[in-house]
C-alpha cells in the first residue's frame, strides 16, 4: 500500500502567476485536504474535497482552487500568487467511514514566490 | 483567533527523561484530537489521537492525557530518545468537513 504522494518537491514561482499542485491519495481515501504550512507555523487548512466536490473550507480566497478525480487524485491551483503564499503545501488523505477524521499527510510541496 | 494554543514552543530533555507538551483549546466542537510528529523537510506523521470520551490514550511510549472540563490535553512521550527530537504538533477537529485546527507547534531537543 502505497501512501500520499505530491508533485513537485519544490517549485519556484514570480508574483502573479498561477501554479498547479498534484497529490496521489493512499489507496482506498476518498477525501482529500489540502494545507499551507508557512515556515515555523503549523499547517492551515485551505479546503476539503469529497467525492469529487469541495465540502469544506477554510479562510483562504477564492484564488485558491482545488479539483477532485475519480480516481481520488487532487489538484491545488492558486492564481495570482503572492508573495505571502510562499509555504510548504501539504495534502492529507482520508479512509471512508470509520476513520474518516484520522489525516496522513503527504511530504508537501515547497513553493517559493519571489 | 487562535484556537488552539499549544506549549511550550521549545523544550530540551535529557535521554531517557519525560517530555511533556500541553494543548488548549477553545471550541467546544471539537470532537477529534490528534498529535503529530514533523521532521524537517517531511510532511507531519500521525502519532496518536483521543476522543473526549477517554481520558488517557497509550501507545507504546506515548500517552495522550485528556481533560474535557479544563479543555486541555497533553502528550508524554516517555524514555526520550535522540531519535524523538523533532517539532510536534497538537490538533483537534470538529465534526463534518471541518479541517484540523492546529496549534503552533514544539520543537523538541533530546540530549544524548
Amino acid at each position: 500500500e502505497t501512501g500520499v504522494t505530491q508533485s513537485p518537491t519544490h517549485l519556484i514561482k514570480t508574483r502573479g502567476q498561477q501554479v498547479t499542485l498534484r497529490c496521489s491519495s493512499q489507496s482506498g481515501h476518498n477525501t482529500v485536504s489540502w494545507y499551507q504550512q508557512a515556515l515555523g507555523q503549523g499547517p492551515q487548512f485551505i479546503f476539503q474535497y469529497y467525492r469529487e466536490e469541495e465540502n469544506g473550507r477554510g479562510n483562504f480566497p477564492p484564488r485558491f482552487s482545488g479539483l477532485q478525480f475519480p480516481n481520488y487524485s487532487s489538484e491545488l491551483n492558486v492564481n495570482a500568487l503572492e508573495l505571502d503564499d510562499s509555504a510548504l503545501y501539504l495534502c492529507a488523505s482520508s479512509p471512508t467511514s470509520g476513520m474518516a477524521d484520522t489525516q496522513y499527510f503527504g511530504p508537501g510541496t515547497r513553493l517559493t514566490v519571489l | 483567533q487562535q484556537q488552539v494554543k499549544q506549549s511550550p514552543q521549545s523544550l530540551i530533555v535529557q535521554k531517557g527523561g519525560i517530555s511533556i507538551i500541553n494543548c488548549a483549546y477553545e471550541n467546544t466542537a471539537f470532537d477529534y484530537f490528534p498529535w503529530y510528529q514533523q521532521f524537517p523537510g517531511k510532511g507531519p506523521a500521525l502519532l496518536i489521537a483521543i476522543r473526549p470520551d477517554v481520558s488517557e490514550k497509550k501507545e507504546g511510549r506515548f500517552t495522550i492525557s485528556f481533560n474535557k472540563s479544563a479543555k486541555q490535553f497533553s502528550l508524554h512521550i516517555m524514555d526520550s530518545q535522540p531519535g524523538d527530537s523533532a517539532t510536534y504538533f497538537c490538533a483537534a477537529k470538529g465534526g463534518g468537513a471541518d479541517g484540523l485546527t492546529f496549534g503552533k507547534g514544539t520543537h523538541l531537543i533530546i540530549q544524548p
